[in-house]
């Protein structure tokens, strides 16, 4: 069936580095791919999409990018701060069905 | 606060029996989807309804089921219930339930079998 890859499962960056997590899919035919940020405790919320007519999307310290050709897509924090600290997961819609990635933990050393 | 409320928190019950957890989407929204996150399987899809009717279905097992009301809140019902399904159950909503559409999430009810 479709899967979603997503790399690293846990990734340590000093406050202030950028943090980048990276997944690839299966369907060639996925058109949207949402990040989510999940805090203990809570939902996952939507921080991030890009849908498969745009390469690069930006919004302040986040940024995703996207290669159709290779399948694969990835999230660039910058200028990380404690706050950021959390589960990110990557998604992309196959077939009328989201998938999930499985997930990176983030933490921030200060 | 992402607008979308999951009834109860936390549920605690034994295995065979049957639970109901609730959820009412953001004000405005017609789709309503289900997923399940467990440690060993991540986040996975359940089913998803658009006003009413069911439109996708996922990683869904027969013991479970669910509805969509006229006021479109959604009820998931999981019967028979084995140590296996506790897990943390989320809802989430949508305007139109199009595959392009952002989803927001509820904060989930945590089913505990004992």
């Amino acid at each position: 069936g479709e899967n979603v890859e997503q790399h690293p499962s846990t990734l340590s960056v000093q406050e202030g580095d950028s943090a980048v997590i990276k997944c690839t899919y299966s369907d060639s035919a996925s058109n949207y791919f949402p990040w989510y940020k999940q805090e203990l405790g809570k939902g996952p919320q939507l921080i991030i999409d890009i849908r498969s007519n745009v390469g690069e999307k930006k919004d302040q310290r986040i940024a995703v990018t996207l290669n159709k050709t290779a399948k694969h897509f990835s999230l660039h924090i910058t200028e990380t701060q404690p706050e950021d600290s959390a589960v990110y997961f990557c998604a992309a819609w196959s077939a009328s069905k989201i998938i999930f990635g499985s997930g990176t933990r983030l933490s921030i050393r200060p | 606060d992402s607008g979308v409320t999951q009834t109860p928190k936390h549920l605690i019950t034994a295995t065979g029996q049957r639970v109901t957890l609730r959820c009412s989407p953001r004000s405005g929204d017609l789709s309503v989807y289900w997923y399940q996150q467990s440690l060993d399987q991540g986040l996975q899809f359940l089913i998803q309804y658009y006003n009413g009717e069911e439109r996708a279905k996922g990683n869904i097992l027969e013991r479970f089921s669910a509805q969509q009301f006229p006021d479109l809140h959604s009820e998931l019902n999981l019967s028979s219930l084995e140590l296996g399904d506790s897990a943390l159950y989320f809802c989430a909503s949508s305007p139109h339930g199009e595959t392009r559409e952002p989803q927001h999430f509820g904060d989930g009810t945590r089913l505990s079998i004992l």
